[in-house]
C-alpha cells in the first residue's frame, strides 16, 4: 500500500492564481481531511469528508473548495491564491469518522503564494 | 481559547535523559486523545491513541498515559534519533481532530 499520497510537493504560485492539490489514498478509508500548518500555529483543519459525495468546512474553510467524487481521491482547490495561503498542506485519512481512529498522514504539499 | 495546551514548546536533552511531555485539554466529551510524531519536512506520524483515563500504551522507548485533564509522552533513556516535533491531538464528539501546537525534542550525544 502506499498509504496517502500528495502531489505536487512543491509549488510557487503568483496571487490570483488557481490551482488544486491532490491527495489520494489507498486504503478504502471513509475520512479523508485537509490541514495547513503554519510556524507556532499547529495543524489546522480546513475541510473535511466523511464519505464520497460528502464534504463538509473545518475551522479555516475560506479560500479552499473541495470536492469528494471518489472514496480514494480527494482534492484542495485554491480558487485565488493569496499571501495568506502560504503554508504546509497535509491531507489525512482514517477508517471513520465516528469512533476516534487513528489518521494517518500524507508527506504534504510547501505552497509558497507570491 | 486554547483547547489543546501542550508544554514546553521545546525541550532539549542529553541522551539517556529521560523526561515527560505534557498535553492538557479542556475539551468535553473526549473521545480519543492521539500522539504523533512528526519529523522536519516530513507528515504527523501516527503513534497512541489514548481513549480512558489510567490508559497506557507503550513503544519502545515512550509511553503515554492519560488522566482527565491531561496525558503525558515519557521518552526513557532517549536516543538523538527520538528528536522530533511531538504532536498531541484529541477527538471531541461531533467535531473533527483538534491538535496542539507540539513540543519540539532535541536529544544531543
Amino acid at each position: 500500500n502506499a498509504g496517502v499520497t500528495q502531489t505536487p510537493k512543491f509549488q510557487v504560485l503568483k496571487t490570483g492564481q488557481s490551482m488544486t492539490l491532490q491527495c489520494a489514498q489507498d486504503m478504502n478509508h471513509e475520512y479523508m481531511s485537509w490541514y495547513r500548518q503554519d510556524p507556532g500555529m499547529g495543524l489546522r483543519l480546513i475541510h473535511y469528508s466523511v464519505g464520497a459525495g460528502i464534504t463538509d468546512q473545518g475551522e479555516v474553510p475560506n479560500g479552499y473548495n473541495v470536492s469528494r467524487s471518489t472514496t480514494e481521491d480527494f482534492p484542495l482547490r485554491l480558487l485565488s491564491a493569496a499571501p495568506s495561503q502560504t503554508s504546509v498542506y497535509f491531507c489525512a485519512s482514517s477508517a471513520t469518522s465516528g469512533r476516534a481512529t487513528e489518521q494517518f498522514f500524507g508527506p504534504g504539499t510547501r505552497l509558497t503564494v507570491l | 481559547e486554547d483547547q489543546v495546551t501542550q508544554s514546553p514548546e521545546a525541550l532539549r536533552l542529553q541522551e539517556g535523559e529521560s523526561s515527560s511531555l505534557n498535553c492538557s485539554y479542556t475539551v468535553s466529551g473526549l473521545r480519543g486523545l492521539f500522539w504523533y510524531r512528526q519529523d522536519p519536512g516530513k507528515g504527523p506520524e501516527f503513534l497512541f491513541t489514548l481513549y480512558s483515563a489510567g490508559e497506557e500504551k507503550e513503544k519502545e522507548r515512550l509511553k503515554a498515559t492519560l488522566t482527565k485533564k491531561e496525558s503525558f509522552l515519557h521518552i526513557t533513556a532517549p536516543k538523538p534519533e527520538d528528536s522530533a516535533t511531538y504532536l498531541c491531538a484529541v477527538h471531541q464528539a461531533g467535531t473533527a481532530l483538534i491538535f496542539g501546537k507540539g513540543t519540539t525534542l532535541s536529544v544531543s550525544s
